[in-house]
């Protein structure tokens, strides 16, 4: 167990929705990171924030946006669904914002229909 | 453009042989390059890095290698089990970014057989 956590773990909906993914680091971990994986496609990095500030920007959708909480935890919310949207949703985290090691949670299947 | 690329081929051993995996990168300039594995359905777990000025390093059965003449780094697993089979990840820091933020290679999936 990394000691990351995210929810749900599996998220079912339609294209044209709206859907939130949450994401609780380790005890501690001041930065999260979120990334898409496809088979296509791989770990994609989508952003990174480090103690509630936007740090760095990948190739992250405009209908894709991402917040980290006073608490810590982060959400990632996708808009306006499409079906290749369809992918693992993973959550890491590290200690600091230059750490060297990731660690990452179980993900959240997003498929949509 | 910048890539980092694996085999994307999965690689079938023997239990008991070395499995060597390799990751080539292109137009970066990695501060460390770094491991993980993945089982399927999983999140991938971090099990080595390797900085720009280390030429090897060892964990248990694990070894990695990092030539960045080569713009190389190669993973070995000796004395393979079949609990080795897994989708192996390398992962690498651009030397520019001043984030955490690693850029991940597809994987290469490696099936140990008995």
């Amino acid at each position: 167990d990394s000691g990351v956590t995210q929810t749900p773990k599996h998220l079912i909906t339609a294209t044209g929705q709206r859907v939130t993914l949450r994401c609780s680091p380790r005890s501690g971990d001041l930065s999260v990171y979120w990334y898409q994986q496809s088979l296509d496609q791989g770990l994609q990095f989508l952003i990174h924030y480090y103690n509630g500030e936007e740090r760095a920007k990948g190739n992250i959708l405009e209908r894709f946006s991402a917040q980290q909480f006073p608490d810590l935890h982060s959400e990632l919310n996708l808009s306006s669904l499409e079906l290749g949207d369809s992918a693992l949703y993973f959550c890491a985290s590290s200690v600091r914002q230059g750490d060297e090691k990731l660690f990452f949670g179980s993900g959240t299947q997003l498929s949509v229909l | 453009s910048q890539k980092i690329e694996q085999n994307s081929e999965a690689l079938n051993i023997q239990e008991g042989k070395t499995a060597t995996l390799t990751c080539n990168y292109t137009n970066y300039s990695p501060a460390y390059l770094q491991w993980y594995r993945q089982d399927p359905g999983r999140g991938p777990v971090f099990l080595l890095l390797i900085r720009e000025n280390e030429k090897e390093k060892r964990k248990e059965r694990l070894k990695v290698t990092f030539d960045t003449t080569l713009k190389q780094s190669l993973f070995h697993i000796t004395a393979s089990q079949p609990a080795d089979s897994a989708t192996y990840l390398c992962a690498l820091r651009p030397g520019s970014s001043n984030t955490g933020k690693l850029i991940f290679g597809q994987g290469t999936t490696l099936q140990v057989k008995p």
